[in-house]
């Protein structure tokens, strides 16, 4: 079945360490997307990317960082910058010109 | 710059009752609207999307919405809710010349029995 696989589930860090989320998807498709989600708000675009090996940031990027190097993958990096992270992280992806986005599981990250 | 408002955090409604939720969306160019629906610690699944065309769109699950431009709305119903039907939905408008979508800040919906 294709899809979008986020792993793990649930992941616990110790404050100040670096944290790298992984997020697969089989597809095909060009774009993808990192979203941080928050108790009662909506979901905010961290960073997202249209073709291998390049990437934008999105509105809360400070703090994160990210890697396109295969079509498939597009894992996003928590690091000791980012103030707040303990979040639900969710990645998506779409095809090129079309905009729906499909989700995958979400990872639940706390930080203490 | 598009914004997406939805109209209470919170709805309740009893099994078998109308289910109405409410989106209003601001745009420069002609929307492309979507609803997606999160069951508790899961991701989003899409309900369903407006992009040109007729402006009833049907989804999955019964749901269905409306595409107003003289009210810059695009309302989510369903006519008889069910006890599955609980769970947070999201609204959502596609930026202009971008393929990046702006979300609402949601609605959690509670279906008494």
């Amino acid at each position: 079945d294709g899809g979008i696989t986020q792993s793990p589930k649930y992941l616990f860090r110790k404050e100040g360490q670096n944290v790298t989320l992984s997020c697969e998807q089989n597809l095909n498709h060009d774009a993808m997307y990192w979203y941080r989600q928050d108790p009662g708000q909506g979901l905010r675009l961290i960073y997202y990317s249209q073709i291998v090996n390049d990437f934008q940031k999105g509105d809360i990027a400070e703090g994160y960082s990210v890697s396109r190097e295969k079509k498939e993958s597009f894992p996003l990096t928590v690091t000791s910058a980012q103030k707040n992270p303990t979040a639900f992280y969710l990645c998506a992806s779409s095809k090129a010109g079309v905009s729906e986005q499909y989700f995958g599981p979400g990872t639940r990250l706390t930080v203490t | 710059a598009q914004s997406v408002t939805q109209l209470g955090s919170h709805v309740s409604v009893s099994e078998g009752a109308l289910v109405l939720l409410r989106c209003n969306y601001s745009s420069s160019v002609p929307p492309y609207l979507f609803w997606y629906v999160q069951y508790p610690n899961q991701g989003l699944q899409l309900l369903l999307k407006y992009t040109t065309g007729a402006t009833l769109v049907k989804g999955i699950n019964g749901f269905e919405a409306e595409f107003k431009k003289s009210e810059t709305s695009f309302h989510l119903t369903k006519p008889s809710a069910h006890m599955s039907d609980a769970a947070e939905y999201f609204c959502a408008v596609r930026e202009d010349s971008s393929y990046k979508l702006i979300f609402g800040s949601g609605t959690r919906l509670l279906v008494r029995p």
